[in-house]
């Protein structure tokens, strides 16, 4: 199994606010990936990398932004934070090759007020 | 788009009968079928997979059925514990490895 770690879990913020939301994974996986959710609905690519220095957009549009300059470390950063940021992000890593399970991290509850 | 459709947002069963969760998908490109399941506050983790070669696969009590000309694939779970009360999700993939996700469908086993 794959160790995917997630900070911080919950996170209120006001509107206007910089955030970043970590994710680090230890099991030296390429690909990594935000995912966003919110109840009842499906997850949502919103970024993902290939590898280091690779960064690529997913189907949802997101005004957040990522980095990818370590391996093991794929942070999102939204610039300015707006209520309808509002949302579960997931954050998840695969092993290389085809047919890729996806392992994910707890999580973070962005609440933006 | 939503490529991969769960249509029963919730399903209840009673301890020791079956549960059958639905899934469908549009896109005739997916080969690759995985079902994830969802405790509340944490990530989805991986249950059980299949190959669009096959038509069945087997783990314990989850088995999952895929039906190519139906675009349609299901979850079996027998016999469902309380422990299996949580949100499953179908996902499916393609040539490109995006994973698209359906919406969920909330389990609730009932003792």
């Amino acid at each position: 199994e794959a160790d995917i770690y997630q900070t911080p879990r919950y996170l209120v913020i006001g509107t206007g606010k910089k955030i970043t939301l970590e994710c680090s994974q230890t099991m030296g996986h390429d690909k990594m990936y935000w995912y966003q959710q919110d109840p009842g609905m499906e997850l949502h690519l919103i970024h993902y990398s290939y590898g280091v220095n690779s960064t690529e957009k997913g189907d949802l549009s997101s005004e957040s932004t990522v980095s990818r300059i370590r391996t093991e470390h794929f942070p999102l950063t939204l610039e300015s934070a707006r209520p309808s940021h509002t949302s579960q992000y997931l954050c998840a890593s695969s092993d290389p090759g085809g047919n890729e399970k996806l392992f994910f991290g707890s999580g973070t509850q962005l609440s933006v007020l | 788009d939503q490529q991969v459709k769960q249509n029963s947002p919730s399903l209840s069963v009673q301890e020791g009968r079956i549960s059958i969760l639905n899934c469908d998908y549009t896109n005739s490109m997916f080969d690759y079928f995985l079902w994830y399941k969802k405790y509340p506050a944490e990530g989805p983790t991986f249950l059980i997979s299949i190959s669009s070669i096959k038509d069945k696969n087997e783990d314990g009590r989850f088995t999952v059925f895929l039906n190519k000309s139906a675009k349609h694939l299901s979850l079996h779970i027998v016999p469902s514990q309380p422990g299996d009360s949580a949100v499953y999700f179908c996902a499916a993939s393609g040539w490109d490895n995006d994973m698209r996700f359906g919406a969920g469908t909330r389990l609730t086993v009932k003792p």
